[in-house]
């Protein structure tokens, strides 16, 4: 199946600075990333969907000012989270879709821990 | 009432025994289902994708789709320990559209 990587793995940072995330397909385009957040014990929580080279689409109740998503390439979308607080502490995915003829597939990155102290 | 119903378990079964994962549905409209597994602290990794109602089988795994009922299934045969992990539903109702997911079935299998 198709690759999508993520880095950093985990990340601590201070509150108040601001954190990049990168997701990357390795072996394919895609032209559509999503960036999910997952709390403990929790399903993932879809933030925002991003196409490669317009604005982001962000879910009811994430604050686009803070999570700032580019997706600048058919392979890269990057998710910024900017002036951090411990509240955003979390396990941030992303995912991309891989079109095979009709068929469209999201493979998911091995997510990003992220703790803010 | 969610979009998509889930036990989350967890859902304890010896090695060996069919593990039967379920999730049901209220959106008509969803055409395209699939079944991750997640494990600890690991990114969703795509174990089955279906599109419309039937049947499909890949190794241990089959997958079921019944549009009627609103209701999918996913079994596990010959279950094994690496199997436990939580396994995670996900529906759209167009190819490249935003999933919606369930909240997730946690499964052990024990030795």
């Amino acid at each position: 199946g198709a690759v999508v990587s993520q880095h950093p793995s985990w990340v601590i940072c201070k509150s108040g600075t601001s954190v990049k995330i990168e997701c990357r397909s390795l072996d394919f385009q895609a032209t559509t990333m999503f960036w999910y957040r997952q709390f403990p014990k929790q399903s993932l929580m879809l933030m925002a969907t991003s196409n490669e080279g317009s604005k982001a689409t962000y879910e009811q109740g994430v604050e686009k000012d803070k999570f700032l998503i580019n997706h600048a390439s058919l392979t890269l979308s990057t998710l910024t989270v900017t002036s951090a607080h411990p509240e955003d502490s979390s396990f941030y995915i992303c995912s991309a879709t891989e079109l095979a003829g009709v068929k469209e597939t999201q493979y998911f990155g091995p997510g990003t821990r992220l703790l803010v102290l | 009432q969610k979009e998509v119903e889930q036990d989350p378990g967890p859902l304890s079964v010896p090695e060996g025994a069919i593990v039967s994962l379920n999730c049901t549905y209220s959106n008509s409209a969803f055409q395209y289902f699939m079944w991750y597994r997640q494990y600890s602290r690991k990114g969703p990794e795509l174990l089955m994708y279906t599109y419309s109602s039937g049947n499909k089988e890949d190794g241990r795994f089959t997958a079921q789709v019944d549009k009627s009922s609103k209701y999918i299934s996913l079994f596990i045969r010959d279950s094994q320990p690496s199997d436990s992990a939580t396994y995670l539903c996900a529906m759209s109702g167009a190819a490249g559209n935003k999933l919606t997911f369930g909240g997730g079935t946690r499964v052990l299998v024990k030795p």
